[in-house]
């Protein structure tokens, strides 16, 4: 099974900061990476596909990058609303396989 | 708008089955597949499986090998995932989502087990 490693595990920052959390794979995914962001109590929500394609109607705050192994999800202009859990999930290969979590925090 | 809704909660005893029902609207059923996911309580997200909804071909998590089935019905655009002989760490709230990508999700149904 392909291992999808988050970091960090946690994070805090403040209104207006820009974050990066990483995923990596511990084999080739190619750009079959997703990302979600989860708030306490709700479903989780797609924000990003084939590592930096936006979904649609998620504002431009988020974006994706990396290929292979190596990924990034960057979120800028940070505002309350973003504090939440973000997970990575790769799709090359079953099984599909998550990444433990991030959970960000506001200040 | 492309709608994912899930069945209401449920309680088992071990040893129990459950079936938890996903009805989709908005697209073109047979167009995309269905994942399952399911997340325990304070836990993070685990993949459980995927189905074509063109062609009914499935692939599952090894773990749950041979105690799930996922099935759809074309006929009302509804999937179904059936977990057999439960147990209490199949506590968790189980999620569909379209395609494997998973672009929408349903609202999730929380499943306890408990004697």
């Amino acid at each position: 099974d392909i291992q999808m490693t988050q970091s960090p595990s946690s994070l805090s920052a403040s209104v207006g900061d820009r974050v990066t959390i990483t995923c990596r794979a511990s084999q080739d995914i190619s750009n079959y990476l997703a990302w979600f962001q989860q708030r306490p109590g709700k479903a989780p929500k797609s924000l990003i596909y084939a590592a930096s394609s936006l979904q649609s109607g998620v504002p431009s705050k988020f974006s994706g990058s990396g290929s292979g192994t190596d990924f990034t999800l960057t979120i800028s202009s940070l505002q309350p609303e973003d504090s939440a859990t973000y997970y990575c999930q790769q799709y090359n290969s079953y099984p599909y396989t998550f990444g433990q979590g991030t959970k960000l925090e506001i200040k | 708008q492309v709608q994912l809704v899930q069945s209401g909660a449920e309680v088992k005893k071990p040893g129990a089955s459950v079936k938890v029902s996903c009805k989709a609207s908005g697209y073109t059923f047979t167009n995309y597949g269905i994942s399952w996911v399911r997340q325990a309580p304070g836990q993070g997200l685990e993949w459980m499986g995927w189905i074509s909804a063109y062609n009914g071909n499935t692939n599952y998590a090894q773990k749950l090998q041979g105690r799930v089935t996922m099935t759809t019905d074309t006929s009302t655009s509804t999937a179904y995932m059936e977990l057999r002989s439960l147990r209490s760490d199949d506590t968790a709230v189980y999620y569909c989502a379209r395609g494997e990508d998973t672009d929408y999700w349903g609202q999730g149904t929380l499943v306890t087990v408990s004697s």
